[in-house]
């Protein structure tokens, strides 16, 4: 029944591992983002795809990749974790739109993730 | 500075207390979005909004266009209510929706 879900919730590695993190939505959404939150509680986008493709990529490090194998999964790879990456990571949905208000996201949990 | 900013940063009221929270944006926006942070962590969306004013339960969210202003208010407010609120503008860039979030503030509501 969940609407976007995400794996891990919590996620603890050692500086320099690769790690991923799966996002899946079942809401029938063409848009899905990445978000980071720091430790501020700030929310940043990093990532938005809109049926499988790339359109928005904020100035993110080339150590985080994202693939979409189709439009309900959005998955998130980093390769070399930094401490600095230490952040909670949202996934979220939206319908598409071009135009007119932007649509409401939906979000999934979060995953923590600690890099020591 | 941020595009969009957020007053106050902390908030602590007394159950039953009127609270406003209060949004400002330098950017044009297609929408204004209102999103509500529990202390587990997860976000929820509360409002979206282009004009006007919107009331859902004891939330009701307003906003100015033209003075770039949206406010988040509660009545009778509840400790339930104790989160994480955070303002985000929406718009296009690419032809595609972006949002940009606020820095949020936190409010605790005491018994």
């Amino acid at each position: 029944d969940t609407a976007v879900s995400q794996t891990p919730k919590y996620l603890v590695t050692q500086m320099g591992n690769d790690k991923s993190i799966k996002c899946e939505q079942n809401l029938g959404h063409d848009t899905m983002y990445w978000y980071k939150q720091d430790s501020k509680k700030f929310l940043k986008i990093m990532f938005s795809y809109n049926n499988k493709e790339l359109i928005i990529n904020e100035t993110v490090p080339n150590r985080f990749s994202p693939k979409s194998p189709d439009k309900a999964h959005l998955n998130l790879h980093i390769n070399s974790l930094e401490l600095g990456d230490s952040a909670v990571y949202f996934c979220a949905s939206s319908p598409q739109s071009t135009s007119g208000p932007t649509n409401e996201q939906f979000f999934g949990p979060g995953t923590r993730l600690t890099v020591l | 500075k941020n595009e969009v900013e957020q007053s106050p940063q902390n908030l602590t009221a007394q159950e039953g207390e009127f609270i406003t929270i209060n949004c400002s944006y330098s950017v044009g926006i297609s929408a204004l979005h209102w999103l509500q942070q529990h202390p587990g962590g997860g976000i929820v969306s509360l409002f979206m909004l282009s004009s006007g004013k919107k009331k859902h339960g004891r939330l009701i969210a307003t906003i100015n266009i033209q003075e770039k202003h949206s406010s988040l208010h509660i009545t009778a407010s509840h400790p339930r209510d104790s989160a994480v609120y955070i303002c985000a503008a929406g718009r296009y860039s690419g032809g595609y929706q972006k949002v940009t979030f606020g820095t949020g503030t936190k409010l605790q509501v005491i018994p």
